[in-house]
């Protein structure tokens, strides 16, 4: 099954909050990252927060991370059409030779 | 800044081709990746490596092989290319253990007829 999970699909309207939301099973990581992938584009790295954190904020974005759960979400205020693209969750794991662990992305569909 | 390259943005190929995609990056990282993603299969690990001259197999390694022979270079090599290898293929590095935040190319959009 899947070690990383999203759901593919999040439609929202031009001016609202987005909430990405991610889920893992692996408890080993040090770091979780979101990307971002715009149409026929490669991967952007778009925030990662360290696993001793709680929330970490970046302008609209703000990244929240709850161990117990082991559930990371994103949440992008204030939506613009330019968000439209799909995102990615990804987390790290001891002795793996840096090799990341992704979701299958979750489509974000910004309607003005 | 990091800048990931891959030597085509579009590629056609035929059934049975032997195809190479390059991938350089130019600061010094120690690991590269290679995925494909699909529609609705996110991105899928197929090789990466930590040094030069050095190969893990990712989840999915049938059907391709990756040659590093330099560190800033690493090529992924269809040795007989079919339809089902038709997809998005992607070119990653990072710096190396402890510091794992990947880099990404802009993507190879393969076509096999």
């Amino acid at each position: 099954g899947e070690d990383v999970e999203q759901s593919l699909f999040l439609s929202v309207r031009e001016g609202d909050s987005s909430v990405i939301n991610c889920t893992y099973t692996d408890s080993s990581s040090t770091y979780l990252y979101w990307y971002k992938q715009e149409p026929g584009a490669g991967l952007q790295l778009l925030t990662y927060i360290f696993s001793n954190m709680d929330m970490k904020q970046d302008q609209r974005l703000t990244v929240l991370l709850n161990k117990k759960d082991k559930h990371l979400s994103l949440r992008i205020a204030d939506t613009q059409t330019g968000d439209s693209a799909i995102y990615f969750c990804a987390q790290n794991r001891g002795s793996t030779l840096g090799r990341l662990y992704f979701g299958r992305g979750t489509q974000l569909t910004v309607w003005p | 800044d990091v800048k990931v390259t891959q030597s085509s943005r579009y590629l056609v190929k035929r059934t049975g081709e032997k195809v190479f995609l390059e991938c350089v990056q130019d600061m010094d990282h120690e690991n590269m990746f290679w995925y494909r993603q699909d529609p609705g299969l996110g991105l899928r690990l197929i090789y990466f490596s930590y040094d030069v001259k050095m190969k893990e197999k990712g989840d999915i390694p049938e059907g391709y092989s990756v040659s590093r022979e330099k560190k800033e270079r690493f090529s992924l090599i269809l040795e007989s290319a079919s339809t089902n290898q038709t997809s998005m293929y992607l070119c990653a590095s990072s710096r190396g253990p402890a510091q794992e935040t990947q880099y990404f190319g802009p993507g190879t959009r393969l076509l096999v007829l």
